[in-house]
């Protein structure tokens, strides 16, 4: 397998511009995680589902941000409009509920510039 | 509330110096925890989980509950390890983790 696949790598976008990211979770995984990494706060969960289905979504700083899962391989999370302060980069994560399995795989992550 | 605390930002040490990265936990159940490690621009990746007691790249971990600690630990560091190290809390279902603010590792030569 190989990994989690996210895309793009790299966004660079103006401000008020929709960003889209992708993911691609591990085969077989059926809990789905994004995260935003900055250098002020971290490493922040934004939203995760379970079996294609949103369970928490409290992480999600603004409405801009959403988030869909419309199958067991495909998650994006959506920037609309999006704003400096959006740059960051973003991790999707994938784990599988099988017992004993509770590691988080991540992907590559995607770096957001929002100029 | 469950909570994971990494009291330091950054660890700085000189090569060959022993290593103690601290994380500290609040959860009411049994804990379940991990060390995840990120190399420079890199994704994150699982360096170690405390139900498996073994050792990766040569650092440990040992759960303590009555301090509520998990600390990460390697007698001689060496300079591929620095990194960025989160210690991590499962919470609940869903495989749900709870990570800490992070520590920097810088090993000098």
């Amino acid at each position: 397998d190989a990994g989690v696949i996210q895309s793009p790598r790299h966004e660079v976008t103006e401000m008020g511009q929709e960003v889209t990211l992708r993911c691609k979770p591990i085969s077989g995984h059926n809990s789905l995680f994004w995260y935003r990494q900055t250098m002020m706060r971290g490493l922040e969960l934004l939203i995760y589902f379970n079996n294609n289905v949103p369970i928490d979504d409290s992480g999600m700083p603004e409405d801009r941000f959403s988030a869909k899962m419309p199958n067991a391989s495909f998650s994006t999370l959506k920037i609309q409009p999006s704003e400096p302060r959006d740059s960051a980069v973003y991790f999707c994560a994938s784990s599988s509920m099988g017992q004993g399995a509770r590691e988080q795989y991540f992907g590559p992550g995607t770096r957001l510039t929002v100029t | 509330a469950q909570r994971v605390t990494q009291p330091e930002k950054l660890l700085s040490v000189f090569k060959g110096a022993p290593v103690e990265l601290k994380c500290n936990y609040s959860y009411s159940g049994s804990p379940e925890l991990f060390w995840y490690v990120q190399y420079s621009r890199q994704r994150l990746q699982l360096l170690l989980r405390h139900i498996s007691r073994e050792s990766i790249k040569g650092f440990t971990a040992d759960l303590n509950k009555g301090e509520t600690s998990f600390h990460l630990k390697k007698p001689f560091a060496q300079e591929e390890d620095s990194a960025m190290y989160y210690c991590a809390l499962s919470s609940g279902g869903y495989n749900k983790l709870i990570f800490g603010a992070g520590t920097r590792l810088a090993v000098h030569p």
